[in-house]
């Protein structure tokens, strides 16, 4: 595609329940990245996979947030059991070589937690 | 730990009116220092990557440099259109090709 696309665009979901974001990088690209936003902060670094293997996820704040790339392309966030603290912008960005500094975003999905 | 600082954290400007952003970071080992722009409701938007202490690098009205602590990005005679949201983001040190990126910066240009 022309860019990394992200969906849902809004996803608005009840405590407690599971939810599953997709992030679709740029054809080709190697590097995924998946970042967390506050509204006026910057991204905060969740996790990041090279190809389908998951590099580091320091940034995942507890184990009901995991990430997969089982295909070296599309990749899942899931967020177990929400929280209303969930609540946030969730963006992902592709880079299309190992190391690259530009980060290519999507145009994020922004979460609501009720 | 890695840590990026930016400030101010809002600047408003009149047109024409040039001044500077600061990135502070701190991190073993810099891999690069990366600008980006932010405008409303979208991602951020690359701009610029510097490696080693003394690059400089420029774009239309914007110019960023670094030095072993600190970056600045430079706007000369901004316009109206140049208001967004600038942020700094930093690779290297133990996080391997993990970019930890600044608060940032809010900027306002008036006409």
């Amino acid at each position: 595609g022309a860019g990394v696309s992200q969906s849902p665009r809004y996803k608005v979901t009840k405590r407690g329940q599971d939810v599953a974001l997709r992030c679709d990088p740029i054809s080709g690209h190697v590097s995924l990245y998946w970042y967390r936003q506050a509204l006026g902060q910057g991204p905060e670094f969740l996790t990041y996979f090279n190809y389908e293997a998951q590099q580091d996820k320091s940034g995942l704040p507890n184990d009901r947030f995991s990430a997969e790339r089982p295909e070296g392309s599309i990749s899942t966030l899931t967020i177990q059991r929400t929280e209303q603290r969930d609540s946030a912008m969730y963006r992902c960005a592709s880079s299309p070589l190992l190391g690259n500094e530009k980060l290519f975003f999507g145009s994020g999905t922004q979460l609501s937690v009720l | 730990e890695d840590q990026v600082t930016q400030s101010p954290e809002a600047l408003r400007l009149q047109e024409g009116e040039s001044s500077s952003l600061n990135c502070s970071y701190t991190v073993s080992g810099l891999r690069g220092l990366f600008w980006y722009r932010q405008d409303p409701g979208k991602g951020p938007e690359f701009l610029f990557t510097l490696y080693s202490a003394g690059e400089e690098k420029e774009k239309e009205r914007l110019k960023a440099t670094l030095t072993k602590k600190e970056s600045f990005l430079h706007i000369t005679a901004p316009k109206p259109e140049d208001s967004a949201t600038y942020l700094c983001a930093v690779q290297g040190g133990t996080g391997g090709f993990k970019t930890i990126f600044g608060a940032g910066t809010r900027l306002f240009v008036k006409a």
